[in-house]
């Protein structure tokens, strides 16, 4: 089956410092979305990259989705304690018909101060 | 507009015992589903439903049983509670499976089989 591979597992920063969490998938997708999950909370949806080679950004967050379509990072600049989370990356297989999303393991951030 | 509404939050089980888990959404959506959560396990899909009436299994679905009635509702029923079990469970739900516009997720439940 499909399977969706996130690197690291965890990554902890100096607050300030950028953080970047790999997402590949074994298929090529259809789209692919990342969430966040703060401690003790619920993964929230953040955004959807659909086209080969799209780029989205969100205030300090950057989303790229790769050129053949099997791998995706999400990038934040200068992070903040507010950041502090897992961030999960979930695709969903080209041509799937009737499959949902298959999440990826997560990145913990941890931020020293 | 709530969303989706996880009952209860916290809830601790002698082995061998049943329950369910509840699970609401007020958005019209035809997608619902259930994921367990562990520590470095990620979101396992348990069961998922397309649509009232129609159920279906996902990665993890032994010792699980679900049901799909109406749109609104699909709660998740432990059979015969295992300490394997204790898990946060979380319930999402979409306007279709393939989530245009994001999975919805609930606020979980932390369960506890001892």
């Amino acid at each position: 089956g499909q399977q969706v591979m996130q690197i690291p597992q965890y990554q902890h920063v100096q607050e300030g410092e950028d953080f970047t969490t790999y997402c590949n998938s074994s298929t090529t997708l259809s789209n692919i979305q990342w969430y966040k999950q703060r401690p003790g909370g619920h993964p929230v949806f953040l955004i959807q990259l659909v086209k080969s080679g799209e780029v989205k950004k969100q205030k300090r967050l950057t989303f790229q989705f790769g050129e053949a379509k099997k791998n995706s990072s999400l990038h934040i600049t200068a992070t903040q304690t507010t950041d502090v989370g897992t961030y999960f990356c979930a695709g969903r297989r080209s041509g799937g018909g009737a499959d949902g999303l298959t999440f990826g393991k997560g990145t913990h951030l941890i931020i020293q101060p | 507009n709530a969303g989706v509404t996880q009952t209860p939050k916290f809830q601790v089980l002698k082995t061998g015992q049943s329950m369910t888990l509840q699970c609401a959404q007020d958005m019209n959506h035809e997608y619902m589903s259930w994921y367990r959560q562990d520590p470095g396990m990620g979101l396992r899909l348990i069961h998922y439903s397309v649509g009232a009436g129609i159920t279906d299994q996902g990665e993890v679905p032994n010792g699980y049983n679900v049901s799909r009635s109406t749109t609104e509702d699909f709660p998740l029923r432990l059979l015969s509670a295992a300490p394997s079990q204790t898990s946060v469970y979380f319930c999402a739900s979409s306007y279709d499976i393939r989530g245009v516009n994001g999975y919805t997720f609930g606020s979980g439940t932390r369960l506890t089989v001892v």
